[in-house]
C-alpha cells in the first residue's frame, strides 16, 4: 500500500553541525507533507510543512526540501541544539486533509 | 493549556479488561483524531470524526474499539476485552476540518496490558 518511510533510523549529530533527515513517500496524491518532532513520552510536535507545489520553505532553523520526481523530502536543522534530540517523523496528506500518514520516524542525538 | 488533552497519560491494565480514554480537542476544532502509536514506529491512524460524525475507520479498529464523539466536542475511545497487543500510545489531534491539513496533537495515553 502507499507509505511514507525514511532512510535513516538513528542521527547522531555534534551539536553546532546541521542536521538532515531524509523521507520517501510512495503516494503521488499526497500534496502537502509535514515534520514533526516527538520528545519522549510527549506527542508529536509540529516543525514545519510543505505542499506540493514547493520545493523547499524555511522556518527557524529548519528548512525543508521537496523532490517531487523522486518522492523525497528531507530536513534540515541547522545549527543543531542539544534540544533537537527527539525523533523526527515525516508524514503526508492530501488536499482533503482526511488524515495524515505516517513514516517509521528518525531518532536524532545531538552529541555535546 | 488550550491544546489537546488526553487522560488519563498512563493505564496500566489486566488482560481482559476494559479500558477507556478521554480526549479533549483544541476548543474550536470540528475535527478529531485517533492515532495508536507502538515503540519505534510512527502513530497510526485509527479513525476521525467531523463534529460528532465518525467518518472513517481504520482497519486496525477491530470490533473490541469504539470511539464515540456525542456532542462534538470531546471524545472517547474505548478496547473492550483487552489484550497484551493492545499496549501502545494512543494519541487523540484535532484540527479545523476540511483543508486544515495539519493537526494538533496530544500527549498521549500510554496503555499498558498485563
Amino acid at each position: 500500500g502507499e507509505s511514507v518511510g525514511l532512510h535513516l533510523p538513528t542521527l547522531s549529530v555534534q551539536e553546532g553541525d546541521n542536521s538532515i533527515i531524509n523521507c520517501a513517500y510512495s503516494n503521488s496524491a499526497s500534496d502537502y507533507f509535514i515534520w514533526y518532532k516527538q520528545e519522549s513520552g510527549k506527542g508529536p510536535q509540529f516543525i514545519i510543512d510543505i505542499r506540493s507545489n514547493m520545493d523547499k520553505r524555511q522556518g527557524q532553523r529548519v528548512t525543508v526540501l521537496l523532490n517531487k520526481t523522486v518522492k523525497h523530502l528531507s530536513l534540515q536543522i541547522a545549527a543543531t541544539q542539544p534540544g533537537d534530540s527527539a525523533v523526527y517523523f515525516c508524514a503526508e496528506n492530501t488536499a482533503a486533509g482526511n488524515k495524515l500518514t505516517f513514516g517509521g520516524g528518525t531518532r536524532v542525538l545531538v552529541k555535546p | 493549556d488550550t491544546g489537546v488533552s488526553q487522560n488519563p497519560r498512563h493505564k496500566i491494565t489486566k488482560r481482559g479488561q476494559n479500558v477507556t480514554f478521554r480526549c479533549d480537542p483544541i476548543s474550536e476544532h470540528n475535527r478529531l483524531y485517533w492515532y495508536r502509536q507502538t515503540l519505534g514506529q510512527g502513530p497510526e491512524f485509527l479513525t476521525y470524526f467531523q463534529n460528532e460524525a465518525q467518518l472513517e475507520k481504520s482497519r486496525l479498529l477491530s470490533d473490541r474499539f469504539s470511539a464515540e464523539r456525542p456532542k462534538g466536542s470531546f471524545s472517547t475511545l474505548e478496547i473492550q476485552r483487552t489484550e497484551q497487543g493492545d499496549s501502545a500510545m494512543y494519541l487523540c489531534a484535532s484540527n479545523l476540518g476540511q483543508g486544515a491539513t495539519e493537526a494538533f496533537f496530544g500527549q498521549g495515553t500510554r496503555l499498558t496490558v498485563v
